[in-house]
């Protein structure tokens, strides 16, 4: 069972900023938070991580909650190619991947 | 250059036979993975392995074998292949276990008649 849970679909508009949000309220100190995306039909790719910073990349910024337990991945600006499941992980040994956000993003 | 590879795309065989699928990374990572995802899309891990350490996911069923000639490769055995072993497989790596980015390859889609 994955230790994240995301909502299952959203919507957004091509320009517009997407919010994905991802709840982990059982994280442990020293466990991560990675998000990875999986555009139909191919591997997962890498997005970004984080411990307890915000973090940002050419892809996307993560936002953590002071207390770990929630963050949001946010695709500043949003375009159609960012269509894709988008997978909240808990980092450790064992990587569980659950069933993510499906994003769809509309011109 | 592709990362992380495997071979083949497509797999189509007959319940019963054994298979094998590649993969290889030159990334130069220690670490590699294999991960099954079923007609559901949920992606799970099957095995993690590095040059010390084999950690296999518990249900993973005995019929599924991985095999490192070496550090840069990764090849998963399956035998006596059963209709619910049809899935797409992918092949990752890292660095080192946990706390590190994993890069995954394009994925092979087996199907088991």
């Amino acid at each position: 069972d994955a230790k994240t849970t995301q909502p299952p679909s959203m919507d957004c508009a091509e320009g517009r900023a997407a919010n994905l949000p991802c709840n982990h309220s059982t994280i442990s100190g020293n466990e991560y938070v990675y998000w990875y995306r999986q555009i139909h039909s191919q591997g997962p790719q890498y997005i970004i991580h984080g411990l307890k910073n915000n973090e940002t990349n050419e892809m996307a910024s993560l936002i953590i909650t002071e207390d770990r337990k929630s963050s949001t991945l946010i695709l500043p600006h949003a375009t159609l190619r960012d269509t894709a499941v988008y997978y909240c992980i808990v980092n450790n040994n064992d990587m569980r991947f659950g069933a993510g956000t499906r994003l769809t993003v509309k011109p | 250059d592709t990362a992380v590879s495997q071979t083949p795309k497509y797999l189509v065989t007959q319940m019963g036979n054994d298979k094998s699928i590649k993969c290889e990374q030159n990334l130069g990572h220690d670490t590699m993975y294999w991960y099954k995802q079923d007609s559901k899309k949920f992606l799970k891990i099957m095995f993690s392995y590095n040059n010390k350490e084999l950690i296999i996911n518990e249900t993973v069923p005995n019929r599924f074998s991985p095999k490192s000639p070496d550090k840069a490769h990764l090849n998963l055995h399956i035998n006596s292949l059963e209709l619910g072993d049809s899935a797409v497989y992918f092949c990752a790596s890292s660095q080192e276990p946990e706390k590190e980015t994993q890069y995954f390859g394009p994925g092979t889609r087996l199907l088991v008649l």
